[in-house]
């Protein structure tokens, strides 16, 4: 099945500072790659998400890159708040599982004001 | 317009005992997906449901679990006989359809097996 590995697996940043996240997957086959950000004592949230034909995608101060050819995608997190602190989850989707989500181990990002 | 709903979101039970998590998916969703996370670990896939259908339940232990999407009412993950090994938090997710939107997650049901 899938496999992804994501790191660093804790990522403490000052406030206004850059965050990346990143995450490599066995599969080439793979053609989603969803980001859930986690809060304490609640359930992820689609943060973001991106699909195997696009290369990047935006939103806000939120980005994802995606290289098929190296089997990699990162989270990159511009001008971190306070509220940015969160455990972050990458996940991949192949074709032939359609449903099923591979989620990486997470990464748990402070942000020090 | 309610999110994925989970209850309870926290349930302590002896060795031996039975667990029922239920899971109530968003307005418009008939697909219901199971996972449970370790502490420090992330989301692993447990079982696929639609209404009154298991789909893939390749992530669940065959023995112990068992989980049900009947036509009327909520989503249940059952554990028979539970062991300390069953602590987790087991999140629930819904989606509108099976691979063209995006898995909406309840806030979790954390067990704890004392």
């Amino acid at each position: 099945g899938e496999n992804v590995e994501q790191h660093p697996s804790t990522l403490s940043v000052q406030e206004g500072d850059s965050a990346v996240i990143k995450c490599t997957y066995s599969d080439s086959a793979s053609n989603y790659f969803p980001w859930y950000k986690q809060e304490l004592g609640k359930g992820p949230q689609l943060i973001i998400d991106i699909r195997s034909n696009v290369g990047e995608k935006k939103d806000q101060r939120i980005a994802v890159t995606l290289n098929k050819t190296a089997k990699h995608f990162s989270l990159h997190i511009t001008e971190t708040q306070p509220e940015d602190s969160a455990v972050y989850f990458c996940a991949a989707r192949v074709p032939t599982n359609d449903y099923k989500l591979s989620f990486g181990a997470g990464t748990t990002v402070t942000v020090r004001a | 317009n309610a999110g994925v709903m989970q209850n309870p979101r926290h349930l302590v039970r002896r060795r031996g005992q039975e667990a029922r998590l239920r899971c109530s998916p968003m307005k418009g969703h008939s697909h219901v997906y199971w996972y449970r996370q370790l502490p420090e670990e992330g989301l692993k896939f447990m079982v696929y449901l639609q209404k009154e259908n298991i789909i893939d339940e390749s992530g669940m232990p065959k023995e112990r679990f068992s989980a049900e999407f009947p036509k009327e009412g909520p989503s249940i993950l059952r554990i028979q006989q539970v062991v300390r090994g069953d602590s987790a938090a087991y999140f629930c997710a819904s989606s509108r359809d099976r691979n063209n939107s995006p898995l909406h997650f309840g806030n979790g049901t954390r067990l704890t097996v004392t």
